[in-house]
């Protein structure tokens, strides 16, 4: 089993959808949580990150993580045709450095 | 420029040949990481440098890949007698620092080496 599962997508939906995407993991020791955008031949830049369990919001993007049941999600209000892109989950493990695991991502395209 | 270069920006060569990649981070930042992407894969964790010490390379995936930093600046990921199989992405990052916590210290990538095998 993958310490972090992501679906691939490819996931598409209409200009102004909220759009939902999610990891689970299985590393209990994960404390951070992380989302990378990937752009299509761009590096991931970090999106949004957050610590524990809870919520989090950035705009039209909240994060939410759910450690009990190993599972965090994005999710994104009134979806643009620039957030079309590869969404990544990501979470560092504990080593003395920032050691990230990154999912497998999920293609995100938005229809205008 | 302000961001982490990479270079070349795309590789194609036989083979059994040997390729070096570039990486000059963010001035400033002590920490650099190489990951490689394949199709359809997240990224692999390749090597760790702080400063210019390696504390891992767990993982460099075979004896025919290795990694030096020069300066505390530019890195340069060597992969000898290339193999089709490691035909992929290969991105590096830099931090500030190298603490776990991320919220202050984020890793910042260049854009990737796509290398392809002939």
């Amino acid at each position: 089993q993958k310490e972090v599962e992501q679906d691939p997508g490819p996931l598409s939906v209409p200009e102004g959808a909220i759009v939902s995407l999610n990891c689970t993991y299985s590393n209990s020791a994960f404390q951070y949580f992380m989302w990378y955008r990937q752009y299509s031949r761009k590096g991931p830049e970090l999106l949004m990150y957050t610590y524990s369990s809870g919520n989090k919001e950035d705009g039209r993007f909240t994060a939410q993580v759910d450690k009990s049941s190993k599972y965090i999600s994005l999710f994104i209000r009134d979806s643009q045709p620039s957030d079309s892109a590869t969404y990544l989950c990501a979470m560092p493990v504990s080593g003395g450095y920032q050691k990230v695991t990154f999912g497998t991502g999920t293609k995100l395209q938005v229809i205008p | 420029g302000a961001g982490v270069s990479q270079s070349p920006s795309n590789k194609v060569t036989e083979k059994g040949k040997d390729v070096e990649l570039r990486c000059d981070p963010i001035s400033g930042h002590t920490a650099l990481y190489w990951y490689r992407q394949r199709l359809g894969q997240g990224l692999e964790f390749l090597i760790y440098f702080q400063g210019n010490s390696a504390p891992d390379k767990s993982g460099l995936p075979s004896d025919r890949f290795s990694a030096e930093r020069t300066g505390e600046s530019v890195s340069t990921l060597t992969i000898q007698r290339t193999q089709q199989e490691d035909s992929a992405v290969y991105l590096c990052a830099s931090s500030l620092g190298s603490e776990v916590f991320v919220g202050n210290q984020p890793q910042h990538f260049g854009d990737g080496t796509r290398l392809s095998i002939l």
